[in-house]
């Protein structure tokens, strides 16, 4: 079992707007970062610590967190945008060990 | 822009040890900014954080799987390896290494390899 939690699955229909949530003890003390993975494809980091993209990501991803829940979201899904998303951070005991989510399937409609 | 490839048998054993590894280049293991990591994924399932290593050797490993694992580096060529001893079907996955980045307590992983699926199967 995973020490943080995601639905399995979330859809949402072209062009609005999807939030994808991760829950978790230590996300009370860390920002947990956002992979995005396509079938077949190594996954890519899309969101990290506060609300960060990397180079290249499109400015429709955007992160926050609140209490124990880290959140993704994107506004305005593209069809490209269909993956699965993992969510990762340090473990709850804090002992700097990784730990993901066990991801969420994001269907574009 | 660094580039990590994982090489190694695609075949093993039960019983047997898996060994990978992973080839840097456009970056050195010798960096003291990074953690070099392991992480698979099952087929069908989600990602499995399995460890990392510093260039000063210090490592640190998934607790569920810390008794059959060893992580090593090698900076005379610039990899560093996984171990993975008495496989079980289990075991199959997609095993990826990547650069871990610390920011906020955190690693993250900017970059990664493409994977490499091992088998385990007589």
């Amino acid at each position: 079992s995973s020490e943080l939690t995601q639905d399995p699955a979330v859809s949402v229909a072209l062009g609005q707007t999807v939030r994808i949530t991760c829950q978790g003890d230590s996300l009370r003390s860390y920002y947990a970062s956002w992979y995005q993975q396509k079938p077949g494809q190594a996954p890519v980091l899309v969101i990290y610590g506060k609300n960060n993209r990397p180079s290249g990501i499109p400015d429709r991803f955007s992160g926050s967190s609140s209490g124990n829940t880290a959140s993704l979201t994107i506004t305005g899904a593209q069809a490209e945008d269909e993956a699965d998303y993992y969510c990762n951070s340090r473990d709850s005991s804090g002992n700097h060990l990784g730990v993901f989510g066990g991801g969420t399937k994001l269907t574009v409609l | 822009q660094v580039q990590l490839q994982e090489s190694g048998p695609g075949l093993v054993k039960p019983s047997e040890t898996l060994s990978l590894t992973c080839t840097v280049s456009g970056g050195s293991v010798s960096s003291g900014s990074y953690y070099w990591s392991w992480i698979r994924q099952p087929p069908g399932k989600g990602l499995e954080w399995i460890g990392y290593i510093y260039y000063s050797g210090s490592t640190n490993y998934n607790p569920s799987l810390k008794s059959r694992v060893t992580i090593s580096v090698d900076t005379s060529k610039n990899q560093f390896s996984l171990k993975l001893s008495s496989v079980t079907a289990a075991d199959t996955a997609v095993y990826y290494c990547a650069r871990g980045f610390p920011e906020d307590g955190v690693l993250r992983y900017f970059d990664w390899g493409q994977g490499t699926l091992v088998t385990v199967s007589s």
